[in-house]
């Protein structure tokens, strides 16, 4: 079976960072999205690794490590608006395999 | 407006009944996928087409369930004799190719009462 882990829910205030892990076991790989959701709106993207290392954009910025099958996803000077669910997805040949994903919620 | 979108936004039905879902992918992407999504879960895959080809399907995908592709453009998911269990937000997503983003429409979300 698949199974991609992420926490239920993470708190933080605004201003600052916050890392939210995901870890997976798949029986295959082809890349990992991670993706924001607002509730009651689709999700959007925000990253995708595929080799080892660190994606930086702008505040976002995400991690991969294939042999720890583990991801983060790491936000920085977080704002209100940042509020929201954070998905992760691993693509396996054909289709894209979704945590549960962790809801964020910054405090001013 | 040059995104993925889907009709309708809502659905209400009475158990029982059958309802169609449309969704028109951003007009250059060949891959186009179909995901359920209940409050608090992230979505689960229900099928994938490339172009009109409808290449997997999920196990979640009962003989109620049915989509089509016909001419590798719009695509239309179809649920027969609904259920309340069915009541779910129905996403659809597009890709240009397999290891690019998926671009989410906004969804359908369909109430069974």
């Amino acid at each position: 079976g698949q199974n991609i882990d992420q926490p239920t829910e993470m708190t933080a205030t605004e201003g600052a960072i916050v890392q939210i892990n995901c870890t997976y076991q798949t029986s295959g790989f082809n890349g990992l999205f991670w993706y924001q959701q607002h509730a009651g709106e689709a999700p959007t993207f925000l990253s995708y690794n595929v080799l080892d290392g660190l994606e930086e954009k702008g505040r976002f910025s995400s991690f991969l490590s294939r042999s720890k099958g583990y991801s983060y996803l790491l936000l920085k000077e977080l704002q209100m608006k940042d509020s929201a669910s954070y998905l992760c997805a691993v693509r396996l040949r054909r289709q894209l395999i979704f945590g549960t994903g962790t809801r964020l919620q910054v405090f001013p | 407006d040059t995104g993925v979108s889907q009709d309708p936004r809502h659905k209400i039905t009475k158990r029982g009944q059958n309802v169609t879902f449309r969704c028109d992918p951003i007009s250059e992407h060949n891959r186009l996928y179909w995901y359920r999504q209940t409050l608090g879960q992230g979505p689960e895959f229900l099928t994938y087409f490339q172009n009109e080809a409808q290449l997997e399907k999920s196990r979640l995908l009962s003989d109620r369930f049915s989509a089509e592709r016909p001419k590798g453009s719009f695509s239309t998911l179809e649920i027969q004799r609904t259920e309340q269990g069915d009541s779910a937000m129905y996403l659809c997503a597009s890709s240009l190719a397999q290891n690019t983003e998926a671009f989410f429409g906004q969804g359908t979300r369909l109430t069974v009462v």
